[in-house]
């Protein structure tokens, strides 16, 4: 099957860093989202991101399909953007069912 | 928009009772619904696809006699976890696939469920 694996799995910053969270995927897929796991266990979405590039505020992400990865960056980094980043892809065309990243654990230091 | 619920947050049951947890949809209609199950410091595993008004599938090593679905309507979704024992202790987390829409999932808050 679809083999998900994210990197750094673990992160520290200062307030104010930016950082890159990578999303290597082993074979082909049709969807891809990015989540936030906050330290409460919400899962609040990021992207929805197949392929291309999107921004929201400081955050952003881009796909590259054709080489199989998706990167996530966080600009300005606050003490509120700590806790575990999962990116999920879609296991096979059409099921819907998403196989979840290994995650990045972030802390942010004030 | 896309909100989902979960019901109860967390319980604590003893060995051998039976619990439910309750999935909702607040504002959309939901073609398709997920549980999944978290454990300290893993990451999300699916447990089960749930379609409105047909059985759930079970993903492979999970107990479907066990891990009860319903999906009674396009808006709730429901575990039961029957005969709980220590090691079924976690976190479950529930998402929701909009009718209509894409493959977007939402997810709700999840449940952290004790065993004692």
């Amino acid at each position: 099957g679809i083999q998900v694996e994210q990197s750094p799995p673990d992160l520290i910053l200062q307030e104010g860093a930016n950082s890159t969270l990578r999303c290597n995927f082993s074979d082909s897929v049709n969807n891809l989202q990015w989540f936030h796991q906050n330290p409460w266990g919400q899962l609040i979405n990021l992207f929805y991101i197949p392929s291309g590039t999107k921004q929201n505020g400081r955050l952003s992400a881009t796909t590259v399909a054709t080489e199989r990865y998706s990167l996530l960056y966080i600009s300005s980094s606050q003490t509120t953007d700590s806790g575990v980043y999962f990116c999920a892809v879609e296991r096979a065309s059409g099921t819907y069912k998403y196989i979840f990243g290994t995650g990045t654990r972030l802390k942010v230091l004030a | 928009g896309a909100v989902v619920s979960q019901h109860p947050s967390r319980v604590i049951c003893k060995s051998g009772t039976s619990v439910k947890i309750e999935c909702r949809s607040l504002d959309f209609q939901a073609t398709t619904m997920f549980w999944y199950r978290q454990f300290p410091k893993q990451s999300l595993m699916l447990m089960a696809t749930s379609n409105e008004g047909s059985k759930a599938t079970y993903e492979q090593g999970v107990e479907k006699d066990k891990f009860l679905i319903n999906h009674a309507s396009l808006t709730l979704s429901t575990l039961t976890v029957t005969s709980a024992h220590p090691e079924d202790s976690s976190f479950y987390i529930c998402s929701a696939r909009e009718r209509l829409a894409g493959a977007e999932q939402y997810f709700g808050p999840g449940t952290r469920l004790t065993v004692t």
